[in-house]
């Protein structure tokens, strides 16, 4: 079984700074990859990153990045320059690497950016 | 290249009829899922399906849900005898097959309101 935890319900930040929203999970799997998705408040769901367990760096995609712990089982999303545009919900997700696995996700976390 | 198509975006039922919710998964993928969302919560797994075949309904409610995905045409998720509790937003995402790696694409949801 996979579970992924999302202590922060609500975060603040301002215009131009950069965030860390944490998430930890728990596997059994020996391989998976972990996953952050956005979800405006128009309700899609938007995949922003990926992270393989083996992957020896920790993955970036323009502002997002993901800072992975693997001994600490953590994959915490830095966003970098936060805009207006990013308040939304963030999801962390994880699935293991068999062939039948399915993505599991967290509660989530409210990212409000202000001016 | 389309997207996820899922139809329709929003559905009123009173309690008792019965909801069809379409997904229409990108091209080249064979892999279906469903979620649902209830307000304030994550995405919750449903079933798990590829072309004909139910790979993994453990999420399904045991009773008055069912899911299929045939040869031909989108897949259908089936709630019958609608009751309020079953009110949320139901999201059908899909992938190619070619491995855990790949993150999942997600439709914009259907968003079931019961009366």
């Amino acid at each position: 079984a996979q579970k992924i935890t999302q202590t922060q319900p609500g975060m603040f930040v301002q215009e131009k700074e950069a965030v860390t929203l944490d998430c930890t999970y728990d596997t059994s799997d020996p391989s998976y990859g972990l996953f952050w998705y956005k979800q405006p408040s128009s309700g899609e769901m938007i995949f922003l990153i990926y992270q393989g367990s083996y992957d020896q760096q920790n993955a970036t995609e323009g502002r997002y990045s993901l800072n992975f712990q693997k001994a600490r089982k953590s994959a915490n999303l830095v966003i970098s320059a936060s805009q207006l545009g990013d308040s939304a919900m963030y999801f962390c997700a994880m699935r293991g690497f068999d062939g039948y696995s399915t993505l599991t996700f967290g509660k989530g976390t409210m990212l409000l950016v202000s001016p | 290249n389309a997207g996820v198509m899922q139809n329709p975006r929003h559905l009123v039922r009173r309690r008792g009829q019965e909801a069809r919710l379409r997904c229409s998964p990108m091209k080249g993928h064979s892999h279906v899922y469903w979620y649902r969302q209830l307000p304030e919560e994550g995405l919750k797994f449903m079933v798990y399906l590829q072309k004909e075949n139910i790979i993994d309904e453990s999420g399904m409610p045991k009773e008055r849900f069912s899911a299929e995905f045939p040869k031909e045409g989108p897949s259908i998720l089936r709630i019958q005898q609608v009751v309020r509790g079953d009110s949320a937003a139901y999201f059908c995402a899909s992938s190619p097959p070619t491995g855990p790696s790949s993150g999942y694409t997600f439709g914009s949801g259907t968003r079931l309101t019961v009366v």
